[in-house]
């Protein structure tokens, strides 16, 4: 059964760090591209940030990018995400998510049950 | 980027058919995904790739579309299916989403 599951969140005040954990199981987590996903309260979902199965290639959306930095432990089997110069529209849960890729055309299959991130001073 | 627009709420009674829209502001091929969220919880694939059902996700669900016009359909429509509704495109980038279908069960 494939289980992702997400750790590191909690309540950190503005222009401070976090890190977060995504801990993968159930499958062979070095043949997957992942991802992180957030959803502010009461908002709706917005793709952060992916990284390649090997981790040699990332991408990241505007509002994070130059602050925050995906990563991936293959040995380890946990993706993560370094978030820095936090602000208080970071405020959101955070999903780790699978990209499952079928024909060359990727899309989440799998998603965490989320981490809670408060930025606020 | 691509703009993916849901209609905010819908409310239907059990045994009714439902449809769920989503307009993209440019063409996405066939890259549309179907996500639910019911409250409190992860969001969790129902349609990929506008039309194929993800395993284990019941006959009920059903998906069509492309370019820039996606339906989700619920027929019939059980009172399990209160959530909000989702749809993302991976045509274009960045990876964006709808805002999201709240659907009641009256």
């Amino acid at each position: 059964e494939v289980q992702l599951v997400e750790s590191g969140g909690g309540l950190v005040q503005p222009g401070r760090s976090l890190k977060l954990s995504c801990a993968a199981s159930g499958f062979t987590f070095s043949d997957y591209n992942m991802a992180w996903v957030r959803q502010a309260p009461t908002k709706g979902l917005k793709w952060v940030a992916s990284i390649s199965y090997g981790g040699n290639n990332t991408h990241y959306g505007d509002s994070v990018k130059g602050r925050f930095t995906i990563s991936r432990d293959n040995a380890k089997s946990t993706l993560y995400l370094q978030m820095d110069s936090l602000r208080s529209e970071d405020t959101a849960t955070y999903y780790c998510a699978r990209h499952y890729v079928y024909y060359g055309s990727p899309y989440f299959d799998y998603w965490g049950q989320g981490v809670m991130v408060t930025v606020s001073s | 980027d691509t703009v993916l627009t849901q209609s905010p709420a819908l409310a239907v009674s059990p045994g009714e058919r439902v449809t769920i829209s989503c307009r993209a502001s440019e063409t996405v091929s066939t890259l549309i995904h179907w996500f639910q969220q019911k409250p409190g919880q992860r969001p969790t694939l129902l349609i990929y790739l506008a039309s194929n059902l993800e395993s284990g996700v019941p006959a009920r669900f059903s998906g069509s579309g492309s370019g820039t016009d996606f339906t989700l359909t619920i027929d019939p429509v059980e009172a399990d299916d209160t959530a909000t509704y989702y749809c993302q495109q991976s045509w274009n980038d960045p990876l964006t989403f709808g805002s999201g279908t709240k659907l009641e069960i009256k």
